[in-house]
């Protein structure tokens, strides 16, 4: 069974700093997905990664894919109060059609 | 370009009461689904229909049924709600390409008491 594990699960930094999400997932993926869900919000679409080595960019964060790992990691660079949200990976299943999620980070930036 | 619609957006039931939650897509998406979340517990796949005429279970499905009613529609229904489908729902769609990202609708917060 696909099980996708993210950590930490709640961060709370402050402005300016740096710092990196992690997402693991237990069966073979090529596949990884990054969304953004605003407090009572739907979610958004920010980073398809869909091969080994994959790294994409917008503004402050980065993605990144490891699929020997079974690791992508969401990194967060110079932080600003507007990335407050909550971050989901998640992981497609075999036909593309079955997408699991992790739990989420619920991120808190502080001035 | 309204992208994906739910409705109802809020909805209070009793235990046992039916009901059924629409999701249309003006994107020409072959891919629909339904999603649940719950605290600490991120999205958890109720159903999905890859394509018109076609519904698959996901990882929760007890307790629901699905139509993919033409290629634009997709319901969820609960034919005896339970306080444990107490959640906000989703509706997404993706287009038919495999590894394509899903767009979700505002979602429905559901009170079973």
């Amino acid at each position: 069974e696909l099980k996708v594990e993210q950590n930490p699960l709640f961060l709370s930094m402050q402005e300016g700093k740096n710092y990196t999400i992690y997402c693991n997932y237990s069966t073979t993926s090529d596949r990884l997905y990054w969304y953004r869900q605003d407090p009572g919000k739907s979610l958004e679409s920010l980073f398809v990664l869909l091969s080994n080595g994959a790294v994409k960019q917008e503004g402050r964060l980065m993605a990144s894919l490891d699929t020997k790992a079974r690791l992508s990691t969401l990194h967060i660079t110079a932080a600003v109060h507007d990335l407050s949200a909550t971050y989901f990976c998640a992981v497609t299943l075999g036909n593309n059609n079955d997408m699991r999620f992790g739990a989420g980070t619920r991120l808190t930036v502080k001035p | 370009n309204a992208g994906v619609t739910q409705t109802p957006k809020f909805q209070v039931l009793k235990t046992g009461q039916s009901m059924t939650l629409q999701c249309a897509q003006d994107m020409n998406h072959n891919s629909m689904y339904w999603y649940r979340q719950d605290p600490g517990m991120g999205l958890r796949l109720i159903y999905y229909s890859a394509s018109e005429g076609t519904t698959d279970k996901g990882e929760v499905p007890n307790g629901y049924n699905v139509s993919r009613l033409n290629k634009r529609e997709f319901s969820l229904r609960l034919e005896s709600a339970a306080p444990s489908q107490t959640s906000v729902y989703f509706c997404a769609s993706s287009r038919p390409i495999g590894g394509e990202k899903l767009f979700f609708g505002s979602g429905t917060q559901l009170s079973v008491l």
